[in-house]
């Protein structure tokens, strides 16, 4: 059965410049979140979608946004990239969104450079 | 404030020795516990969880103890292996039913000698 799958894998992209990333959650699965992770750090979470509806928002500026389209696939766009958006950007996917669905599915993600 | 903290950046174990990874956490309010692996260049793997009504849970080889007290958790894994080797985080939720949200500590590396 396939996983998570994101794409691209690496992408390179200067300051400025705009970015959309791409997950495909695990077949049955409604819920789909985003987290970055900086080198060396935990992964921090950006957002959540849940029937197409963000259902959760983490602490990011508005040049970050999202949406998930109706076969609960995922884009995360993040417009005049910076330096410091250079992560490993992480999707992950779950049956719902009540409690004890912890069992985040991630994928492997997809490794931005800004230079 | 949110704050899932490890005690030790990296652990060095011999193989077949167990090894234990140590989360503290700061907010009281947290109720359910996660320990993910991570292995260079790929996303984290879940292995155990624990909700705040338990003490202790067992998986395969790993056990997480949690102490409400002090605001602790612990990995324990038994016969550690080689393949081990990976970064381990310890995540939380709290608050509202979004559990999409997880709170991830800066991680443990944890190094299997053979």
């Amino acid at each position: 059965d396939a996983g998570v799958t994101q794409s691209p894998t690496h992408l390179i992209k200067t300051r400025g410049q705009h970015v959309t990333l791409r997950c495909s959650p695990i077949s049955g699965h409604k819920s789909v979140s985003w987290y970055q992770q900086v080198l060396g750090q935990g992964p921090q979470f950006i957002f959540q979608y849940y029937e197409k509806e963000e259902r959760g928002r983490g602490n990011f500026p508005d040049r970050f946004s999202a949406r998930q389209f109706p076969n609960y696939s995922s884009e995360l766009n993040v417009n005049a990239l910076l330096l410091g958006d250079s992560a490993l950007y992480l999707c992950a996917s779950s049956p719902g969104q009540g409690r004890g669905t912890g069992e985040l599915f991630f994928g492997e993600g997809s490794r931005l450079t800004v230079l | 404030g949110e704050n899932v903290g490890l005690h030790l950046p990296t652990l060095s174990v011999q193989e077949g020795d167990n090894s234990i990874i140590n989360c503290a956490y700061s907010n009281s309010a947290s109720d359910y516990f996660i320990w993910y692996k991570q292995e260079s260049g790929k996303g984290p793997q879940f292995i155990i969880d624990i909700r705040s009504n338990m003490d202790k849970r067992q998986g395969q080889r790993v056990t997480v103890l949690l102490n409400k007290t002090v605001k602790h958790l612990s990995l324990q894994i038994a016969a550690t292996q080689p393949g081990d080797s990976a970064v381990y985080f310890c995540a939380e939720t709290r608050g509202s039913s979004n559990t999409g949200k997880l709170i991830f500590g800066q991680g443990t590396t944890l190094q299997v000698k053979p």
